[in-house]
C-alpha cells in the first residue's frame, strides 16, 4: 500500500529555532504539495512542484519559509526562524499529473513556543 | 486565481438521515472536484471526485452533483452511520495543473 511519508511527527521547539519537515512522495509520483492545517484558515497550499520544479510558492512566507525537493523522492520545507505564529499541521501530498488524485501523508504537526 | 466556498460550517444530523454539503468555485476553467474526508488526528483522504463532463456521480452511499453553469458542486450522503462524523473538505482543480484548492471544510456529526 503506497503511501506518502512525512517527518517528523510532532515537533516542539522555541521561536527563533530552524525547523525542517521532509517528506517522500508516492514512488511514482511526479507532483508534490506542502499543505498547512489550522483551525482559522483550513488547508492552505504553501508550494507545490512538478517533476521536482517549483512551480508555485505564492501561499508561502518568503522570509521565513523556503521548500525544496534535492530529489524525486524526497521534499523539504524548512522555516527559519520559526514564530508561535507557524504552529499547526503541516501536510505533504503527491500526486500523479495525469490522474489528479491527491494523497495526503499523515502530517506534521509543529508547535512553537 | 480559484476560490473555493463551503457551506454549512458545521452539520449535525440523526443517524440515518441524509446530508448534504454544498460548495461553489470561482474559476469557470476548474474541471476537478473531489472530497476528502478528514478523521479527527488524521490525514484527509479522498471519498469521491467528479469532472466537469459529468453531472453526477455515485458510490453507495455517497454522491456528488455538479452544476457547471452556476458554478457548484454538493455531497450528499445518505443513511449516515457514526462512522461518518468527520471534516469533509470540496476542492477545484484548474486545468493545467494539479493545484487543487480547498474549501474551508464541514464538520459533520452524526449524532445516535
Amino acid at each position: 500500500d503506497a503511501r506518502v511519508t512525512q517527518t517528523p511527527r510532532h515537533k516542539v521547539t522555541e521561536m527563533g529555532q530552524e525547523v525542517t519537515m521532509r517528506c517522500q512522495p508516492i514512488l511514482g509520483h511526479n507532483t508534490v504539495f506542502w499543505y498547512r492545517q489550522t483551525m482559522m484558515q483550513g488547508l492552505e497550499l504553501l508550494a507545490y512542484f512538478r517533476n521536482r520544479a517549483p512551480l508555485d510558492d505564492s501561499g508561502m512566507p518568503k522570509d521565513r519559509f523556503s521548500a525544496e525537493m534535492p530529489d524525486a523522492t524526497l521534499a523539504t520545507l524548512k522555516i527559519q526562524p520559526s514564530e508561535p505564529r507557524d504552529s499547526a499541521v503541516y501536510f505533504c501530498a503527491s500526486a500523479n499529473f495525469n490522474t489528479g488524485e491527491l494523497f495526503f501523508g499523515e502530517g506534521s504537526r509543529l508547535t512553537v513556543l | 486565481g480559484e476560490n473555493v466556498e463551503q457551506h454549512p460550517s458545521t452539520l449535525s444530523v440523526q443517524e440515518g438521515d441524509s446530508a448534504v454539503i454544498k460548495c461553489t468555485y470561482s474559476d469557470s476553467a476548474s474541471n476537478y472536484f473531489p472530497w476528502y474526508k478528514q478523521e479527527l488526528g488524521k490525514r484527509p483522504q479522498l471519498i469521491i471526485d467528479i469532472r466537469s463532463n459529468v453531472g453526477e456521480k455515485k458510490d453507495q452511499r455517497i454522491a456528488v452533483t455538479l452544476n457547471k453553469t452556476a458554478k457548484h458542486f454538493s455531497l450528499h450522503i445518505t443513511e449516515t452511520q457514526p462512522e461518518d462524523s468527520a471534516v469533509y473538505f470540496c476542492a477545484a482543480k484548474t486545468g493545467g495543473g494539479n493545484k487543487l484548492t480547498f474549501g474551508t471544510g464541514t464538520q459533520l456529526k452524526v449524532e445516535l
